[in-house]
């Protein structure tokens, strides 16, 4: 079965500073890859996901992510992060199969934007 | 709105009563998917079905839980007897075809229904 890992649970980081947060996932063949964020009280909105081709892709609100295949990663970065990017990140990935498959989600990490 | 709807927003039930959580997909969605989320634990599957069958079942508590999705109307997870462990927030999501089929696996949520067992 698939897994996915956040180490982080929680990350600070000052207003404009540079953001990355890590995402590892464990299954056998290249699964799809996705970022969700969850503002306080709201739903799952997507950042940015990831099928094939390029493995660096751009997401919505400045974000982007680089998938690894020799680290089974897909980290997500942010150059210059904007108070407005306090939330929680979460990794997603499900297998590639042709036909229903679960999505598997990481624990999520939150992040607090200081001044 | 064509976004996902869910309602309640909020619930408070006392130990025994029970839960009854909806959800209305995107229109031109046929699959929805049920998570509940507690708080550092992520979101946990519950439960994925397409209109009037369940088609994976595979993280729903065996008792007191259950959940449909009918012809019409909208989605529904029931919980039975509920219990404090049962408070947590729980999230429908809908998708337009199934999870995994090629080059898809997006999920769009609702704003999640925050159940509180008293």
């Amino acid at each position: 079965a698939q897994s996915v890992t956040q180490p982080d649970i929680h990350i600070t980081v000052s207003e404009g500073a540079s953001l990355e947060l890590r995402c590892n996932y464990s299954y056998g063949a290249t699964p799809y890859l996705f970022w969700y964020v969850q503002s306080p009280g709201q739903g799952l909105q997507l950042l940015l996901k990831y099928f094939s081709g390029d493995t660096l892709v751009q997401g919505i609100k400045g974000f982007e992510a680089e998938f690894k295949r020799s680290q089974s990663s897909f980290n997500l970065r942010k150059p210059s992060v904007h108070w407005s990017d306090a939330a929680e990140y979460f990794c997603a990935v499900v297998p590639y199969s042709g036909g229903y498959q679960k999505v598997t989600f990481g624990i999520g990490t939150k992040l607090q934007v200081i001044p | 709105n064509a976004g996902v709807m869910q309602n309640p927003r909020h619930l408070v039930r006392r130990r025994g009563q029970e839960a009854r959580l909806r959800c209305s997909p995107m229109k031109g969605h046929s699959h929805v998917y049920w998570y509940r989320q507690l708080p550092e634990e992520g979101l946990k599957f519950m439960v994925y079905l397409q209109k009037e069958n369940i088609i994976d079942e595979s993280g729903m508590p065996k008792e007191r839980f259950s959940a449909e999705f009918p012809k019409e109307g909208p989605s529904i997870l029931r919980i039975q007897q509920v219990v404090r462990g049962d408070s947590a927030a729980y999230f429908c999501a809908s998708s337009p075809i199934a999870t995994g089929a090629q080059n898809t696996g997006e999920l769009f949520f609702g704003e999640g229904s925050r159940l509180t067992v008293l």
